[in-house]
């Protein structure tokens, strides 16, 4: 089944402590991108990536890193996560199409509830 | 003002009407997406949209790229029909822009 899958499904987490939240697509997508979603504020994008050690930031990657070394999988690193951080968290794929990746539909994760206290 | 406005922001309608669901984007845009989120979070993509008219069974989307606005309807709606809705446009290839929603709810 074509999925993308994200784990942990929720994390209660520290400030400061660090952790990883795994992304893995297998449908050989190209496009990768992880988001956040908050009330009020709905889903903004953190980071992307169009192909294996491409990545670039989006509108609030300021406390994320991003790492895509191979194609299926697209973790997000939170180094020294803090309250702020508290969030609904999804990934997401896409395939790119003549080298145009907009033209394909999204596939998301379940999504992550991260709480940073 | 935000790039991408959705109206209206919260729907309630009774089980059998038709809905309409608005997106403006202020932005070029290379393309348009509907995504639907049911209560519990998961995000599912409804329809993704360049041009014209798509329709997937009750659910039927339209773009106009000149007036830049977008329409999502729903005919013969039903509960199950019940969720948040999201606009979101792609600037260029990569950047994903997204409307805050409408919150969708029918009643028996």
């Amino acid at each position: 089944e074509a999925q993308v899958t994200q784990n942990p499904r929720y994390l209660i987490t520290v400030t400061g402590k660090k952790l990883t939240v795994t992304c893995s697509q297998n449908m050989n997508h190209e496009y990768m991108s992880w988001y956040r979603q908050d009330p009020g504020l709905g889903l903004r994008q953190i980071y992307y990536s169009m192909n294996v050690e491409v990545t670039d930031k989006g509108d609030v990657p300021e406390g994320y890193k991003v790492s895509r070394k191979e194609k299926r999988n697209f973790p997000l690193i939170l180094e020294s996560p803090s309250p702020n951080q508290t969030s609904l968290y999804f990934c997401a794929s896409s395939q790119r199409k003549k080298d145009v990746s907009y033209n394909s539909p999204l596939h998301f994760g379940n999504g992550t509830r991260l709480t940073v206290t | 003002k935000n790039e991408v406005e959705q109206s209206p922001q919260n729907l309630t309608a009774q089980e059998g009407e038709f809905i309409t669901i608005n997106c403006s984007y202020s932005v070029g845009i290379s393309a348009l997406h509907w995504l639907q989120q049911h209560p519990g979070g998961g995000i599912v993509s409804l329809f993704m949209l360049s041009s014209g008219k798509k329709k997937h069974g009750r659910l039927i989307a339209t773009i106009n790229i000149q007036e830049k606005h977008s329409s999502l309807h729903i005919t013969a709606s039903h509960p199950r029909d019940s969720a948040v809705y999201i606009c979101a446009v792609f600037q260029g290839a990569q950047k994903l822009v997204f409307g805050q929603g409408t919150r969708l709810t029918i009643n028996p």
